[in-house]
């Protein structure tokens, strides 16, 4: 069945560090893939999201490229700030899944000052 | 525009109750679907429902389950309780529910199994 995996966390980071969660997913056919984030208190939110192959998912100054040869979806930032600390979800969805959404077990960022 | 409310916000059972969770999408959204989150698991897809109908299901035993009503809110029931169902029950939204869209999640039911 499809799956998504991702780096374990916490993370731990200085502002202004730069940002790399990996993440890769085993999925028949040609998924939709997202990035999801959690901040404190709040409930899931899209943060990007990439439909096929090559596509480049951004926002936020966060982006992820869809690498269908890697399998690979993983996100970036260039700079983070301490508002960015959150837990972090790669997910896919696949062909006709009506929501069914597969989700990696989230990454936990901290920023700190 | 109002979110996703799902209610009650947290509830504590003993094992062998039942309990039902409530979930009002966004107005417009006819998709709704849910998650179970637990530490251990992460997020699990259990179903989801447009226009009354489930059209999709997840791995979960039959004491899951849930329904949809014509103005879209919806419900899950799990029956017979266990305490591997403490978790934070999760509802989405979506317009049509197609592969695409973005999902808008509620802030969620927090379900504690003594």
């Amino acid at each position: 069945g499809d799956s998504v995996t991702q780096m374990e966390g916490p993370v731990t980071l200085s502002e202004e560090a730069f940002l790399t969660i990996n993440c890769t997913y085993t999925a028949t056919g040609y998924p939709s893939l997202f990035w999801y984030v959690q901040y404190p208190g709040e409930g899931l939110q899209l943060l990007l999201k990439a439909t096929k192959a090559d596509d480049k998912g951004s926002n936020k100054g966060f982006e992820a490229t869809y690498r269908k040869e890697t399998t690979s979806f993983h996100l970036e930032k260039g700079s983070v700030q301490v508002s960015d600390s959150a837990v972090y979800f790669c997910a896919l969805e696949a062909t006709g899944g009506y929501q069914k959404v597969t989700f990696g077990t989230g990454t936990k960022l901290q920023v700190i000052p | 525009k109002a979110g996703v409310t799902q209610t009650p916000r947290y509830l504590i059972k003993t094992r062998g109750q039942q309990v039902t969770l409530s979930c009002s999408p966004i107005s417009g959204h006819r998709s709704v679907s849910w998650y179970q989150q637990t530490p251990g698991q992460g997020l699990q897809f259990l179903f989801e429902y447009f226009s009354e109908t489930q059209r999709n299901k997840g791995n979960f035993p039959g004491r899951f389950s849930g329904r949809q009503f014509s103005n879209s809110r919806s419900e899950m029931n799990v029956s017979t309780l266990e305490l591997g169902d403490s978790a934070l029950y999760l509802c989405a939204s979506s317009l049509t529910g197609q592969g695409t869209e973005e999902l808008f999640f509620g802030e969620g039911s927090r379900l504690t199994v003594l």
